[in-house]
């Protein structure tokens, strides 16, 4: 079974602090992504990779950055967290080997901004 | 308009009733079409997988794609409270499979 985990599963943190939100995965997936979802809202993607080294932006537009040093590690981060940036992240992998439609999805966190 | 629109519910069922979850689109490049249930405070999980028309079961599930009027469906038959769920619909459209669309997902509760 698929093996992809985020820290910290809820974070409440102020307006202005740098924060960033671990996605560690054990499967040796070369794809990985990042979605963000609000309530009774569409999963929108904010960040891809392909691979270590690769990042592309997704179809939302987002102030968050993120790094892909080794293959089972995508960390998102913030720079200077806002109210706005309050939602749930959500990070999954696939293998593009395998069936092509399959995301492994983590837990997610739950950001709030006051 | 969005691309894929899901009636968000909530629906609310007794043990044992059928299930109708459906989605509409508007691009007609869809070629792959995925359920995904997800758990309160979880991640999405895939359910089914649908290339082009036609249907699909997998025991109590069953997921049809009728690509001429847009319009993709699951059924489950019956439902139980473990089954009660947000289902979320996703499709793409070849070479852009790495990008799925999603639609909100309706909220099913199914009482015993």
């Amino acid at each position: 079974e698929a093996d992809i985990y985020q820290t910290p599963r809820y974070l409440v943190i102020g307006t202005g602090k740098k924060i960033t939100l671990e996605c560690s995965q054990t499967m040796g997936h070369d794809k990985m992504y990042w979605y963000q979802q609000d309530p009774g809202m569409e999963l929108h993607l904010i960040h891809y990779s392909y691979g270590v080294n690769s990042t592309e932006k997704g179809d939302l537009s987002s102030e968050s950055t993120v790094s892909r040093i080794r293959t089972e590690h995508f960390p998102l981060t913030l720079e200077s967290a806002r109210p706005s940036h309050t939602s749930q992240y959500l990070c999954a992998s696939r293998d593009g080997t395998e069936s092509r439609e399959k995301l492994f999805f983590g837990s997610g966190t739950q950001l709030s901004v006051l | 308009q969005k691309e894929v629109e899901q009636d968000p519910g909530p629906l609310s069922v007794p043990e044992g009733a059928i299930v109708s979850l459906n989605c509409t689109y508007s691009n007609s490049a869809f070629q792959y079409f995925m359920w995904y249930r997800q758990y309160s405070r979880k991640g999405p999980e895939l359910l089914m997988y649908t290339y082009s028309s036609g249907n699909k079961e997998d025991g109590r599930f069953t997921a049809q794609v009728d690509k001429s009027s847009k319009y993709i469906s699951l059924f489950i038959r019956d439902s139980q409270p473990s089954d009660s769920a947000t289902y979320l619909c996703a499709m793409a459209n070849p070479p852009g499979y790495n990008k799925l669309i999603f639609g909100a997902g309706t909220r099913l509760a199914v009482h015993p």
